[in-house]
């Protein structure tokens, strides 16, 4: 497909396991981008990659998250020690271009749902 | 810090009424601003994007304003249909974030 793909589409975990989340972009976009959506509200900046460097990192909760995109393709967000308040649904983007460029759209997935039990 | 709103934060209207969505922003140095809708259970699609150089985008029964000087966008919607239910939300874009506002929930009775 054409678009952007997250897997899996569902993850529930037990309270202080690690789990992966991936991120397939849209065939060559540069810029890649993670937010985390709480029911009802809009999403929220996690990070920002622009090909495979990390330009932005600042929404990431604690250190417990980690974000990588070694190749400048596929993403993977890493939550280590989960806890109950790491559940919610996580979004991937990408856009064609540079971060700083206005005119282009970013494109979603349709999202990862983690439930920490 | 940028902050965005967006009121009412859910509108019930029947079908083939006309309406807006506002959203508001704090900070007016954006690159741009993009309106989605998203449906339950599924991630963002974009409706409109607005350069911060450009007052208005148009697609079909959607017209999207802004207006930096104020911190304010509309995105009107015409002759709602049943269809167009979903949540919208819009997103200020800065150079490599977007900030959201929590969205517009949106029903069209038919």
């Amino acid at each position: 497909g054409a678009g952007v793909s997250q897997s899996p589409r569902y993850k529930v975990a037990k309270r202080g396991q690690d789990v992966a989340l991936r991120c397939d972009p849209i065939s060559g976009h540069v810029s890649l981008f993670w937010y985390q959506q709480a029911l009802g509200q809009g999403p929220e900046f996690l990070t920002y990659f622009q090909n495979e460097a990390q330009l932005d990192k600042s929404g990431l909760p604690s250190d417990r998250f980690f974000a990588e995109r070694p190749e400048g393709s596929v993403s993977t967000l890493k939550i280590q020690r989960t806890q109950q308040e790491d559940s919610a649904v996580y979004l991937c983007a990408s856009r064609r271009g540079e971060g700083s460029i206005g005119n282009q759209p970013q494109h979603f997935g349709d999202g990862t749902r983690l439930s920490i039990l | 810090k940028q902050e965005v709103t967006q009121i009412p934060a859910a509108l019930s209207v029947p079908e083939g009424e006309n309406l807006v969505l506002n959203c508001s922003f704090t900070d007016s140095a954006i690159y741009n601003l993009q309106w989605f809708r998203q449906d339950p259970g599924k991630g963002l699609t974009s409706l409109l994007l607005i350069q911060s150089s450009q007052r208005e985008q148009t697609s079909g029964r959607l017209n999207a304003s802004l207006d930096k000087s104020s911190g304010r966008s509309t995105l009107y919607i015409a002759a709602s249909q049943p269809g167009d239910s979903a949540t919208y939300l819009c997103a200020v874009i800065d150079a490599g974030k977007s900030t959201f506002g929590d969205g517009t929930t949106l029903t069209v009775k038919p």
